[in-house]
């Protein structure tokens, strides 16, 4: 098994809803990722997790959460989002987060704020 | 910062033809990691292939041939005899820290 698998595929949103986007990898990695990708542009690193520790967090405002409950899942919290905010969400892993280490995507939640 | 840069905005084929992705990299590391990913319009990021700095030997796989030539810090992707399923946004990539990805090329084959 070597997928990625984010849920929701398509997610709406007010400004003032609170509503979390959850990634599951059944692969063993333990190391987890959070990108951000708006349309015609390359996906932005947002968070790392490395052995459910949250290691990188590249100066994300806090109404994104990360969470990493295991080493199976992921959750990114939203809370007071912005029309900005709108974009593809992908998840990432990969075996340990070392610098050779390929990443293995999920399909993404495409997300739009009202 | 480290940049990617793919030139090619978009790219159109017709079937069959052979076409040439760009890719010119940054890098102040001695060891850094080079990346091809494809992204179909379903959104998920398919890796096709890596390169360390030290291996600078050409590949090929399939229909698929990569050229890396450190002298030019260049990484080129070439698809001989496209075809319609090929069609989709190609990103390069490197990595000495984190993945930092040059801003894609959309590739479209047309039948």
């Amino acid at each position: 098994d070597t997928e990625v698998t984010q849920t929701p595929k398509h997610l709406v949103m007010g400004m003032t809803n609170k509503k979390s986007l959850k990634c599951e990898q059944h692969m063993g990695h333990r190391a987890m990722y959070w990108y951000k990708q708006k349309a015609k542009k390359p996906p932005e690193l947002m968070f790392v997790y490395s052995y459910e520790k949250l290691s990188i967090n590249e100066s994300v405002p806090s109404r994104f959460s990360p969470e990493c409950p295991n080493s199976s899942l992921l959750n990114l919290h939203l809370h007071a989002l912005q029309p900005e905010d709108s974009a593809l969400y992908l998840c990432a892993s990969s075996q340990a987060g070392g610098t050779n280490e390929k990443l293995f995507f999920g399909s993404g939640t495409q997300l739009s704020v009202l | 910062a480290q940049k990617v840069t793919q030139a090619q905005t978009e790219i159109s084929v017709v079937e069959k033809e052979d076409v040439t992705l760009d890719c010119v990299y940054e890098t102040r590391d001695t060891t850094y990691y080079l990346f091809w990913y494809k992204q179909p319009p379903s959104g998920e990021l398919v890796f096709l292939i890596r390169r360390n700095s030290f291996d600078e030997q050409n590949e090929i796989s399939g229909r698929y041939s990569w050229n890396f030539q450190k002298s030019t810090s260049s990484f080129n992707f070439t698809i001989t005899a496209s075809q319609v399923v090929d069609s989709a946004v190609y990103f390069c990539a490197r990595r000495g820290g984190q993945l930092t990805f040059g801003s894609g090329t959309q590739l479209t084959v047309l039948p």
